[in-house]
Formats: structure tokens, sequence, C-alpha cells
């Protein structure tokens, strides 16, 4: 399986400031894909990182707040922008490693608390 | 449209005991049925999984699954809790043919006592 690290593991930041989480793979993967874990919550799909076009975006989720990249088949950064409250979260991204894969490996996720 | 109900966001087992955690699905389309587990301060790492093929699936750490067709349940169970199985387990399901969506649930704490 592909081994996936993310840079920071934490942050605390100030709101209004806005904060870049990079994902890094081991391998070439076809799709990478960020989610947002609140507090006591479950997962949920903030968007689809697609390599040398607009990432996609799920309901309620904008590119404006969430900045997506994605360069190559290895690496993505998702940007949390203007960051209330609110988003203090931990985000995850995820691999799907090859066509007709079935099964999502996730990184460690980035602790983020916003004062 | 996928989505997924995980019964009891807190199960308390004694060491030992038989482990179930229970999860519906509901899916307008053959689904995929996943479950993940999430240690304290970790992300998340697969168990198991349902595609096709054989409805009982074994997973890591001695855990299984049966896909019931019937009643939209995949159950995750384990015939005895160790103390290293405390941790948050996610229910997810994605559409047939894809894994790129998940839906997850809202999570099941599993906490192992002595």
């Amino acid at each position: 399986s592909a081994v996936i690290s993310q840079k920071p593991s934490r942050d605390i930041c100030q709101r209004g400031t806005s904060l870049t989480i990079q994902c890094q793979v081991d391998s070439q993967v076809t799709m990478m894909f960020w989610y947002r874990q609140q507090p006591g919550q479950s997962l949920t799909l903030i968007a689809t990182a697609n390599q040398g076009s607009e990432a996609t975006y799920e309901s309620g989720f904008v590119i404006d707040k969430f900045p997506i990249s994605r360069p190559n088949l290895t690496f993505s950064t998702l940007t949390v922008s203007n960051m209330s409250p609110e988003d203090s979260s931990i985000y995850l991204c995820s691999v799907l490693q090859g066509m007709g894969s079935y099964e999502q490996y996730f990184g460690p996720g980035t602790r983020l608390t916003v004062t | 449209a996928q989505s997924v109900t995980q019964l009891g966001s807190h199960v308390s087992v004694s060491e030992g005991a038989l482990v179930l955690l229970r999860c519906n699905y509901s899916s307008s389309v053959p689904p995929y049925l996943f479950w993940y587990v999430q240690y304290p301060n970790q992300g998340l790492q697969l168990l198991l999984k349902y595609t096709t093929g054989a409805t009982l699936v074994k997973g890591i750490n001695g855990f299984e699954a049966e896909f019931k067709k019937s009643e939209t349940s995949f159950h995750l169970t384990k015939p005895s809790a160790h103390m290293s199985d405390a941790a948050e387990y996610f229910c997810a399901v994605s559409a047939t043919g894809t894994a790129s969506k998940l839906t997850f649930g809202t999570g099941t704490r599993l906490q192992v006592t002595l």
C-alpha cells in the first residue's frame, strides 16, 4: 500500500490567516482526495484533487475557501483560507493507488486549531 | 446516493468478549462497503472491504464482516477483544465500480476493559 505523509502534522493558527497542508505519496497514484474531520465527527469529502486541472469540489465546499493543487501524481496541497474557529478540524488526504483500485489509503492527518 | 448508519456511538466490551459493531447502509446501486479503524491521533487504516463475491470478508487483526443484502447491513465482528482494539471504527460505502466517493458513518468508539 502507498505510504502517505502530511505536513504539518498539527498547527495553531489565528483567525483570518491561511494554512497550506501538503500531502506526499511515495508512489504515483491515480486519484487523491481531501477530507475534513470536525471534532467528534465523521469524515466529509472536501474535494478530489485532479492532476493538472482544477479540483472537483463536493457540495458545501468552494475553491475560494479550500484551494487545492495537484502538480503531479505524488503530491497535492490543500489551503484553508481566511480561517475561522469553525475550520478547526483534522484534514486528511487519501489516495486510490491504481486503476480499478477500490481501496483508499489515508494519510495521518493535519490537526488544525484556529484561535 | 449512499448513506451509512452506525448504531451506537460508544461500545464497551470486556477483554476476550465478542466485538460487534453495527453498520447499515442505504444505496441506490449495489454498494462497495468498507470498515476503517482510527487509533488516537492517527489516520484511518483499512480493516476490510466488500466489493463482490463472498459475503463474509476477513480483514486484519482478526476482524471480519458479513454483507447481508436483505438486511442492508455490514456488521463488524471479532470473536475475542483485545485491549489494543480500542479505537474509533468507521463504516463507509461507495457506489459499485468506484471507491472514489466514500460516504462515512458517524463512527463507533470501542472501549475494551479488563
